[in-house]
């Protein structure tokens, strides 16, 4: 089994959708969560970071952490054509360097 | 500023030839990384390194070397290349643990590579 667990999707929404993309986890050492946004054929790019539980918003994004469950959700709201892209869960441990990634979900919105 | 950039963009290379992946950043951060990304297996980790003159091995290590001379370049070379290592290579650097601990990896665009 894998430390952290993604799925792939592909999921299509249209245009204004509220998306949920969702990520587990096995190792409760993990404290620093990420998502991560890659466009194709670009490398990743850092969307949204949180430290241990709870909510986090940022414009039309909102980060949501569940040590408890080892769970973490990233909802999109209003969504745009331009949110179309694959999207990476990323974790670590309290002074850790190293992330550990999900499998990337991705997404397409559909105008 | 450029941040990282990553040689060549693509590349086809028969079986059994050497190849090094060349990656350089312009950050001054002192750990850096290479990932392999295959579909349906996410970012996997090759290999790493901390500070300038230290590596360690990742998740997937086998038939990969790295150097690490410099804060600047972190190559990544393929001995022997065999067509399982056909993916694409991602060089990521990070800076010091901050507040809070957040270390937030950039990533080069990527290295397309096809063993035949």
């Amino acid at each position: 089994q894998k430390e952290v667990e993604q799925d792939p999707g592909p999921l299509s929404v249209p245009e204004g959708a509220i998306v949920s993309l969702n990520c587990t986890y096995s190792n409760s050492a993990f404290q620093y969560f990420m998502w991560y946004r890659q466009y194709s054929r670009k490398g990743p790019e850092l969307l949204m970071y949180t430290y241990s539980s709870g909510n986090k918003e940022d414009g039309r994004f909102t980060a949501q952490v569940d040590k408890s469950s080892k769970y973490i959700s990233l909802f999109i709201r209003d969504s745009q054509p331009s949110d179309s892209a694959t999207y990476l869960c990323a974790m670590r441990t309290q002074g850790a360097q190293k992330l550990v990634f999900g499998q990337g979900t991705r997404l397409t919105i559909n105008p | 500023i450029a941040g990282i950039t990553q040689a060549p963009t693509s590349q086809i290379l028969a079986a059994g030839r050497r190849m090094t992946l060349r990656c350089t950043q312009d950050m001054r951060h002192n750990a850096m990384y290479w990932y392999r990304q295959d579909l349906g297996l996410g970012l996997r980790l090759i290999h790493y390194s901390n500070t300038a003159g230290t590596t360690g091995k990742g998740e997937v290590p086998d038939g990969y070397s790295v150097s690490r001379a410099n804060t600047d370049d972190f190559p990544l070379t393929l001995a022997s290349a065999v067509p399982s290592q056909t993916s694409v290579y991602f060089c990521a650097s990070s800076g010091e643990l901050g507040d809070r601990g957040n270390n937030e990896q950039y990533f080069g665009p990527g290295t397309r590579l096809t063993v035949t």
